[in-house]
């Protein structure tokens, strides 16, 4: 149980366009997730939090209008890479948390974002 | 900065040796988790230790938490090969119930065969 999918697992965009990446829980309703970001060899950093059917809350220093982020439903959350530059090239991983005070994160595989 | 910090940064060990990695905090936690990453994958949960919790086991895994020093360490026992992989812990923070991690920087684990 508590899978949580990402679709595309990679994508190569050109510098200019937008890229819109998803994030499912199978088997479990998320009220929450959560997107990150990671570069190469470096930890996750969260990017903002997605509640289902409200804004998300971003994390200090994202652009929320480059990152557009929607939860639309309990088991989807995505996120739109506007405008897209060579520098938001990164690896972007979502997760979302099992309901409940200590709530366990289960993470996505992760997409791998390259723009050119 | 990051909340958490992790040390060792890279642990190279034999197949059957225990790797201990430790993580230290600096805030008030709800929870304190870990996971593992393999190179360009995304990450699996281990285990989750809950801050009124000292001391929790899954498998070869063991897991420590001292509030009073704002500190965790996860001790892999009887290593093997397929345990290389980075290993992460992220707290969570008692001001968002736990929900909001905070990822430290990760410890690169190497278990030659």
């Amino acid at each position: 149980g508590a899978v949580v999918s990402q679709h595309p697992s990679r994508v190569i965009c050109k510098s200019g366009t937008s890229v819109k990446i998803e994030c499912r829980s199978l088997d479990f309703q998320a009220t929450t997730m959560f997107w990150y970001r990671q570069f190469p060899k470096q930890s996750l950093m969260l990017m903002a939090t997605s509640n289902e059917g409200s804004k998300a809350t971003y994390e200090q220093g994202v652009e929320k209008d480059k990152f557009l982020i929607n939860h639309a439903s309990l088991t989807l959350s995505t996120l739109t890479v506007t405008s897209a530059h060579p520098e938001d090239s990164s690896f972007y991983i979502c997760s979302a948390r099992l309901a409940g005070v200590y709530g366990e994160q289960y993470f996505g595989p992760g997409t791998r974002l390259t723009v050119t | 900065s990051q909340q958490g910090e992790e040390d060792p940064q890279a642990l190279s060990i034999q197949e059957g040796e225990n790797a201990t990695m430790n993580c230290s905090y600096k805030t008030s936690i709800n929870n304190l988790q870990w996971y593992r990453q393999n190179s360009g994958r995304g990450l699996v949960h281990l285990i989750l230790i809950r801050s009124n919790e000292r001391e929790k086991h899954s498998g070869r895994l063991r897991v420590t938490l001292d509030t009073s020093k704002k500190s965790s360490s996860l001790l892999i026992t009887a290593s093997r090969a397929a345990d290389t992989a980075s290993y992460f812990c992220a707290t969570g923070s008692s001001e968002t119930s736990g929900s909001r991690l905070t990822f430290g920087e990760g410890t690169q684990l190497t278990v030659n065969p």
